[in-house]
């Protein structure tokens, strides 16, 4: 079946923008997180959602990031008022629970000018 | 606090073996993974380790110690193609919300 996918792959944006990143996970994966990597950097935890618990918030930088699951599926990044320092690669990863291991989309690069 | 330490960088020749270490200290465990990071890629998950000792996977094994908070990733018969990024990746325990936290990652070249 089809990998986790993100949307859009490249996303330029000017500083104080808002903007929204897609991730759909694997079918039937009832596990989703959000990361951000900086370049030459490892993954920095951002958001966890697993099943219908609430999420795990803990890892957002500011409250200018947020995130949503709607339908136990498909999730959306939503990053308020761009800075630079956003600039990185946002990955996504999906797992069938959440002692299982994740499976990784292609990321989204975003760059802030 | 939660912390895991890896190498920044190693360097082993084609043919040979190497040892990539992993310590960390979470809140609680439930399993340590390792992933493999080629440069502009997504990582792919090679190894899971949830009870001590060594699980082997053809060219890959990895080993865990609980009480040392101590993992590693083997790699033997090196191929250019194993130069990459791997990264320790360990799943905490209720008290850290069970979430997995990544170490940095070990830039590993393999050199002809």
């Amino acid at each position: 079946g089809a990998g986790v996918s993100q949307s859009p792959s490249n996303k330029v944006t000017e500083k104080g923008k808002d903007v929204e990143l897609r991730c759909d996970p694997i079918s039937g994966h009832t596990a989703l997180y959000w990361y951000r990597q900086s370049l030459g950097q490892g993954l920095e935890f951002l958001i966890y959602f697993q099943g219908n618990s609430a999420p795990d918030k803990s890892g957002l930088p500011s409250d200018r990031f947020s995130a949503e699951r709607t339908g136990g599926s498909v999730s959306t990044l939503t990053i308020q008022r761009t800075q630079q320092e956003d600039s990185a690669v946002y990955l996504c990863a999906s797992s069938s629970g959440g002692y299982n291991e994740q499976f990784f989309g292609p990321g989204t690069r975003l760059t802030v000018l | 606090g939660q912390n895991i330490d890896q190498p920044t960088e190693m360097t082993a020749t084609e043919g040979a073996i190497v040892q990539i270490n992993c310590t960390y200290q979470t809140s609680g465990f439930n399993g340590l993974f390792w992933y493999q990071q080629h440069a502009g890629e997504a990582p792919t998950f090679l190894s899971y380790n949830v009870l001590d000792g060594l699980e082997e996977k053809g060219r890959f094994s990895s080993f865990l110690s609980r009480s040392k908070g101590y993992s590693y990733l083997l790699l033997k018969e090196l191929q250019m193609k194993d130069s990459a990024s791997y990264l320790c990746a360990v799943r905490g325990g209720y008290t850290g919300g069970f979430k997995t936290i990544f170490g940095a990652g070990t830039r590993l070249f393999v050199k002809a």
